[in-house]
């Protein structure tokens, strides 16, 4: 079992749709989570950055974090066309090694 | 400011070549880390320097070494190429490689092996 499991879709969407983005994760030492987004031929962009449990909100994106299931939420409002991207999820524990654990990322289609 | 730069962007080499990819950080950032990026594996974390010393590691055979000079630019070199070493090699800087600290990716370095 990898430590990050993340779905790779694709998951296709009418563009204005709400999309959920999830990972599941089996280190309980991870307190530190990312989601990234990798438009194609480019590199990952950091989106939203939590610490700990709780949710996080950033314009039409929002990171949830529920640490008792080890799962984790990305969720998109409002979908737009030029939301198609990959999302990635990443983890980091605290202490030790700061380098983060990716997810492989779920393909997103946001369709006019 | 500029954000990374990865050179070259694209590449095709032989198996049994070797190849050398090039990043420049961020500005101020000292910590650079190297990922390889294949639909198969995904991200996979090769190794990270910080002030010029190799920090932490990845699992990857010795073929994969790297290098950081004292401007913070870093190097790694790819060595006996094998054709499942074709990837998107991604850098990225941040500015102390600790916890909290934010990583930048670059645009990465497309290589292919045939």
């Amino acid at each position: 079992q990898k430590e990050v499991e993340q779905d790779p879709g694709p998951l296709s969407v009418p563009e204005g749709a709400i999309v959920s983005l999830n990972c599941t994760y089996s280190n309980s030492a991870f307190q530190y989570f990312m989601w990234y987004r990798q438009y194609s031929r480019k590199g990952p962009e950091l989106l939203m950055y939590t610490y700990s449990s709780g949710n996080k909100e950033d314009g039409r994106f929002t990171a949830q974090v529920d640490k008792s299931s080890k799962y984790i939420s990305l969720f998109i409002r409002d979908s737009q066309p030029s939301d198609s991207a990959t999302y990635l999820c990443a983890m980091s524990p605290t202490g030790g090694s700061y380098i983060p654990t990716f997810g492989r990322g779920t393909s997103l289609i946001v369709h006019p | 400011k500029a954000g990374v730069t990865q050179t070259p962007r694209y590449l095709i080499k032989t198996r049994g070549q070797q190849v050398t990819l090039s990043c420049s950080p961020i500005s101020g950032h000292r910590s650079v880390s190297w990922y390889q990026q294949t639909p198969g594996q995904g991200l996979q974390f090769l190794f990270e320097y910080f002030s010029e010393t190799q920090r932490n590691k990845g699992n990857f055979p010795g073929r994969f070494s790297g290098r950081q000079f004292s401007n913070s630019r870093s190097e790694m070199n790819v060595s006996t190429l094998e054709l499942g070493d074709s990837a998107l090699y991604l850098c990225a800087s941040s500015l102390a490689g600790a916890q909290g600290n934010t990583i930048y990716f670059g645009e990465g370095s497309w290589l292919t092996v045939v």
